[in-house]
């Protein structure tokens, strides 16, 4: 069964700092996608960024990058020039290409200080 | 981009009775949704996958009598909570699977707060 971890339940930096998000995970699959989602207080959940396992480059998404490693079966996120906006729980999540279902790890609170 | 609703955002339900939560997904068709269960700061656990047109397949310790789940067309599913008790107090979000060609896409609903007194 596939797994997916993040160790670091709350994290705190000040704005316009750079925060990385740890993420591991456990899959005997190849072929996967992985995911980080953003929950803000309105508990609405935000795809921040995504990445395909055969894809070699990581994924950026303007602040928000990846580095993906598959080898070690890890997938942190980085965000640069953090902002208050950005406080939120962030999610890390697994979807193999047997099946649709998105498991997601615990999740990690990350607040941005003023 | 696409949309996905959940109705209503928050009900409050006495014990022992049932409840229905909505899932619509507004202007795609998703042949697939998925429930899910999140407890206050903790993560979001599966529950079950809703396919169109048949019988939706439940996770591991989730009682398939308890949580209902009718996916009846292809841009609604419901899920319905039984004989409610406070323990089934929490917070339901619903996803929808966008398929076009080669692009996948899950959409979240806002989410519904039971609350079961």
């Amino acid at each position: 069964a596939q797994t997916v971890t993040q160790s670091q339940p709350e994290m705190s930096v000040q704005e316009a700092e750079t925060v990385t998000l740890s993420c591991t995970y456990d899959t005997s699959e190849n072929n996967y996608y992985l995911f980080w989602y953003k929950q803000p207080p309105s508990r609405q959940m935000i795809l921040v960024i995504r990445q395909e396992a055969y894809k070699q480059q990581n994924a950026t998404e303007n602040r928000f990058s990846v580095n993906f490693q598959k080898a070690a079966k890890s997938f942190s996120l980085k965000i640069s020039d953090s902002q208050l906006g950005d406080t939120a729980m962030y999610f890390c999540a697994f979807r193999g290409s047997r099946d649709d279902k998105i498991i997601f790890g615990k999740g990690t609170r990350l607040h941005i200080l003023p | 981009g696409a949309v996905v609703s959940q109705h209503p955002s928050r009900v409050i339900c006495k014990s022992g009775t049932s409840v229905k939560i909505e899932c619509r997904s507004l202007d795609f068709q998703a042949t697939t949704m998925f429930w899910y269960r999140q407890f206050p700061k903790k993560s979001l656990m599966l529950m079950a996958t809703s396919n169109e047109g048949s019988k939706a397949t439940y996770e591991q310790g989730v009682e398939k009598d308890k949580f209902l789940i009718n996916h009846a067309s292809l841009t609604l599913s419901t899920l319905t909570v039984t004989s409610a008790h406070p323990e089934d107090s929490s917070f339901y979000i619903c996803s929808a699977i966008f398929l076009a060609g080669r692009t996948y896409e899950q959409y979240f609903g806002p989410g519904t707060r039971l609350t079961v007194t």
